[in-house]
């Protein structure tokens, strides 16, 4: 099993910019998250999913969207990329929330 | 200000010596998760403490849910190199059971 896996693996991005992060995952959960990682800030909750078809906003939506078309899918867009979104984006999945396998992330830097 | 509230933010210490990392909130949890997260790798779920006083251990580290349920402590005893890590307190606040928070995370580092 390959578990968690997040495509690309960094991305530069000019300002104004779209792009999609794709996680997938292969344990047949029905939860997955989105988080960001910023310095000194921890990870905080972006969108997150309780099955396919679904999805709701966490912590810090705004400027982000996500679809859950495939159970195993959960693709994280940004429509027109800003320097403060310059982070760290985590990709986890869960059969339930308290457990979270976690992707390696996608680093990704907006000029 | 953060739900969940870690300290300290930073801990560097010599191989052999015991620590103790804190995570503390106002809000009562249901539950709480403590991560450990190496660099450039996503965090990795250690353990899951649920009911008020409760203690568990694994190996050389012991977890404790506070009684009232709003605190938690990680205390890692004779600590390795190997432990060296960022750790992580995570949960869902009281008003939305699929909302985790985490605590910004204790840096560890543990010198040979």
């Amino acid at each position: 099993n390959a578990g968690v896996t997040q495509t690309p693996k960094f991305r530069v991005l000019k300002t104004g910019q779209s792009m999609t992060l794709l996680c997938a995952q292969d344990m047949n959960h029905e939860y997955m998250y989105w988080y960001r990682q910023d310095p000194g800030m921890g990870l905080r909750l972006i969108h997150y999913s309780v099955g396919e078809g679904t999805t709701a906003k966490g912590e810090v939506p705004d400027g982000y969207n996500v679809s859950r078309l495939k159970k195993q899918n959960f693709l994280l867009g940004l429509e027109s990329a800003a320097p403060s979104q310059t982070s760290v984006y985590f990709c986890a999945s869960g059969e339930q929330v308290e457990t979270q396998y976690f992707g390696p992330g996608t680093r990704l830097l907006v000029l | 200000t953060q739900l969940l509230e870690q300290s300290p933010q930073f801990l560097s210490i010599q191989e052999g010596e015991n620590l103790t990392v804190y995570c503390n909130s106002s809000s009562v949890f249901s539950s709480l998760q403590w991560y450990r997260q190496e660099p450039g790798e996503g965090p990795v779920l250690l353990v899951t403490v649920v009911t008020g006083g409760e203690v568990k251990k694994l190996k050389r580290l012991t977890f404790q849910f506070g009684d009232a349920r709003k605190d938690s402590s990680l205390h890692i005893t004779a600590a390795q190199p190997g432990d060296t890590g960022l750790y992580l307190c995570a949960g869902c606040p009281p008003y939305n059971n699929n909302d985790m928070r985490f605590g910004a995370g204790t840096r560890l580092t543990v010198k040979p």
